[in-house]
């Protein structure tokens, strides 16, 4: 079964605090890994990928197969990270995306 | 360019009514996705669409639900009988390429609440 976990409901750091949202999935294949954000009155959005190995807005993700997670770190939390974050992932290339519930990310000043 | 578009943003609706969706992909992409977010849960595939053939239809709750897209361009989901349980956001995606690298872009999402 293709399952995807986010533990945290809503995670509320301070503005420049480290950010850890936490993602766990289930598959018995090799996944693609994403984390979508959607910002207050925006559309859901590609944060990033797994296979892209890059950092977008200072967030960063490394798919560890062994312990099947994919975390979304970023060391420096800003205001403007505020918004839910979705991890998901999609079993083959090009197919559908299995979201997790995501996680409500509220920076405090 | 524009972005995927949905029409209506909400629709309000009695039990037993019928209500349609419309979803109009980024001009020149395929594949068409319709996902939807029931109260409290989590964000669930319906079905995809490369161009106007049904690829993927796993995730359609029942037969009260149903997908076209004609010509291969937007596409209309219908709740026909509409039930308390259909009540949720409904979002489309489009994705140009099913290949490695292709990434889906959501529409704003139509807010459906049953009666």
């Amino acid at each position: 079964a293709q399952r995807v976990t986010q533990p945290e409901k809503l995670l509320s750091v301070f503005k420049g605090a480290p950010v850890e949202l936490k993602c766990n999935y289930s598959y018995s294949g090799s996944p693609e890994l994403f984390w979508y954000v959607q910002y207050s009155r925006q559309r859901l959005q590609l944060l990033l990928r797994h296979i892209s190995r890059e950092s977008i807005k200072g967030f960063t993700a490394d798919l560890n197969k062994g312990e099947t997670s994919f975390h979304l770190k970023k060391p420096f939390a800003q205001e403007e990270d505020s918004a839910m974050y979705y991890c998901a992932l999609s079993p083959q290339y090009g197919n559908k995306l299995v979201f997790g519930a995501g996680t409500i990310l509220r920076v405090k000043s | 360019e524009a972005g995927v578009t949905q029409f209506p943003s909400h629709s309000v609706i009695e039990k037993g009514q019928t209500v349609t969706l419309r979803c109009d992909p980024i001009s020149g992409h395929d594949n068409l996705y319709w996902y939807r977010r029931v109260m409290g849960k989590e964000i669930k595939f319906l079905l995809h669409f490369v161009k106007e053939s049904k690829q993927d239809e796993s995730g359609m709750p029942n037969n009260r639900f149903l997908a076209e897209r004609t010509g291969g361009t937007y596409s209309t989901l219908k709740v026909q009988p509409a039930e308390l349980e259909d009540s949720g956001v409904y979002f489309c995606a489009s994705s140009q390429d099913r290949l490695a690298g292709d990434t889906q872009y959501f529409g704003p999402g139509t807010r459906l609440t049953v009666l």
